[in-house]
């Protein structure tokens, strides 16, 4: 069944340390993208990708990076994390092209303490 | 700037009766707009889109209608059920954009009671 998923679902962790959220999807879709979200607000685009190789910065700066070595995987790092980078955060998935809608994992509550 | 505004927070409704999300926008280059139900925990779900094309479109109970001239959408319910219960985000899209992306409202949480 054509999916996409995102682990782990709930992060709790110290400040300081290196974090990597995993994203798949096996759709074949060639645009991925990250999304953050906190209680009450609008989604923000932290980071996107058109297809293996290429990752653009979104809306939102973000000290997050992100990679696309496969065309299913998308994961996002953050190198040293700190409370301020408590939020969720969303994947999602598209075909190139127009008017497509995007299709979002369920996301990972990160929490850092 | 907020670029698509859902200035409603909250709305409740009685099982049954219609539901009336609104949704406004200030970038006239929008010209594809999109409907997401988000339950606590998890990822939006995709419900419903118009094109700028069009003035309406129907999904079951679900419709949404384009008013361009006034930069406004709604989302209309009926009948509505407690399992509609859930965040509602209105998003929009340029497709002259170079990169689809979409821009989100901050949502309307929509309850329906029993």
């Amino acid at each position: 069944e054509a999916d996409i998923y995102q682990t782990p679902r709930y992060l709790v962790i110290g400040t300081g340390k290196k974090i990597t959220l995993e994203c798949s999807q096996t759709m074949g879709h060639d645009k991925m993208y990250w999304y953050q979200q906190d209680p009450g607000m609008e989604l923000h685009l932290i980071h996107y990708s058109y297809g293996v190789n290429s990752t653009e910065k979104g809306d939102l700066s973000s000290e997050s990076t992100v990679s696309r070595i496969r065309t299913e995987h998308f994961p996002l790092t953050l190198e040293s994390a700190r409370p301020s980078h408590t939020s969720q955060y969303l994947c999602a998935s598209s075909v190139m092209a127009t008017g497509d809608e995007q299709f979002f994992g369920p996301g990972t509550r990160l929490t850092v303490l | 700037d907020q670029q698509v505004k859902q200035n409603s927070p909250s709305l409740s409704v009685q099982e049954g009766r219609i539901s009336i999300l609104n949704c406004d926008y200030t970038n006239s280059m929008f010209d594809y707009f999109l409907w997401y139900k988000k339950y606590p925990a998890e990822g939006p779900t995709f419900l419903i889109s118009i094109s700028s094309i069009k003035d309406k479109n129907e999904d079951g109970r679900f419709t949404v209608f384009l008013n361009k001239s006034a930069k406004h959408l709604s989302l209309h319910i009926v009948p509505s059920q407690p399992g509609d219960s859930a965040v509602y985000f209105c998003a929009a899209s340029e497709s002259g954009g170079s990169n689809y992306k979409l821009t989100f409202g901050k949502g309307t949480l929509l309850t329906v009671n029993p």
